[in-house]
């Protein structure tokens, strides 16, 4: 079985830019989750995914959104992008079965902003 | 609110165990884990432990729930060079949904 896959893998932008990540989940996962990791903050939690439908949402400003297409493939965006958008992005999904959270990651987008 | 702390690093020999450290605040966790990261990769999810339980085994990694402390650890057995990583514990929160990270201890293992 494939894996979680993200594209682009690296992304230089200039601030004031917009960004668009993609995430293919795992065949039969239907919750896709992102995070964002940076040496300072660690691994905050941006959203979260379940068909189609943003089921949760991390404490991010609105330039931060995303979205699920029926196929459970996600995207996120970041639009007006700041030099401390800088990070690794990862996206995870899971199957999400009774209660049971197991999340599987993808190698993550490397966004740098000048 | 949620929180996770874990030490920020561990040096260990190669061939001695390891133990990583994790306290967690949120009474309402169902499920806490444990990941591995390696540099320029995303998280492997190495092994999780269900709240209602004390112990699990995992080939060489041993998780220890104490659940009153509110405290969880990871032991590895026999540590190895390839053992080197970030290790990452989290709890997933039943009250808000959502999968609260450590901020990652850093394991170096010396030869």
């Amino acid at each position: 079985k494939a894996g979680v896959t993200q594209t682009p893998r690296y992304l230089i932008k200039t601030r004031g830019q917009q960004v668009t990540l993609s995430c293919s989940p795992i065949s039969g996962h239907r919750s896709v989750s992102w995070y964002q990791q940076t040496p300072g903050q660690g691994l905050q939690f941006l959203f979260e995914y379940f068909s189609e439908t943003q089921r949760n949402k991390g404490n991010f400003p609105g330039r931060f959104s995303g979205r699920q297409f029926s196929n459970s493939r996600s995207e996120m965006n970041v639009s007006t992008l700041e030099l401390g958008d800088s990070a690794l992005y990862l996206c995870a999904s899971s199957l999400d079965v009774g209660g049971f959270y197991e999340q599987y990651f993808g190698p993550g987008t490397r966004l740098t902003v000048t | 609110g949620e929180d996770v702390e874990q030490s920020l690093f561990l040096s260990v020999r190669e061939g001695d165990s390891s133990v990583i450290n994790c306290t967690y605040t949120d009474s309402s966790s169902t499920y806490l884990y444990w990941y591995k990261q390696e540099p320029g990769a995303g998280l492997q999810l190495l092994t999780y432990i269900f709240s209602n339980m004390d112990m699990k085994q995992d080939q060489r990694l041993t998780v220890l729930l104490n659940k009153k402390d509110k405290h969880l650890s990871l032991r590895i057995a026999d540590t190895q060079t390839g053992d080197s990583a970030i290790y990452f514990c989290a709890e997933f929160s039943s009250n808000t949904g959502k999968l609260i990270f450590g901020q990652g201890t850093t394991l170096q293992v010396k030869p």
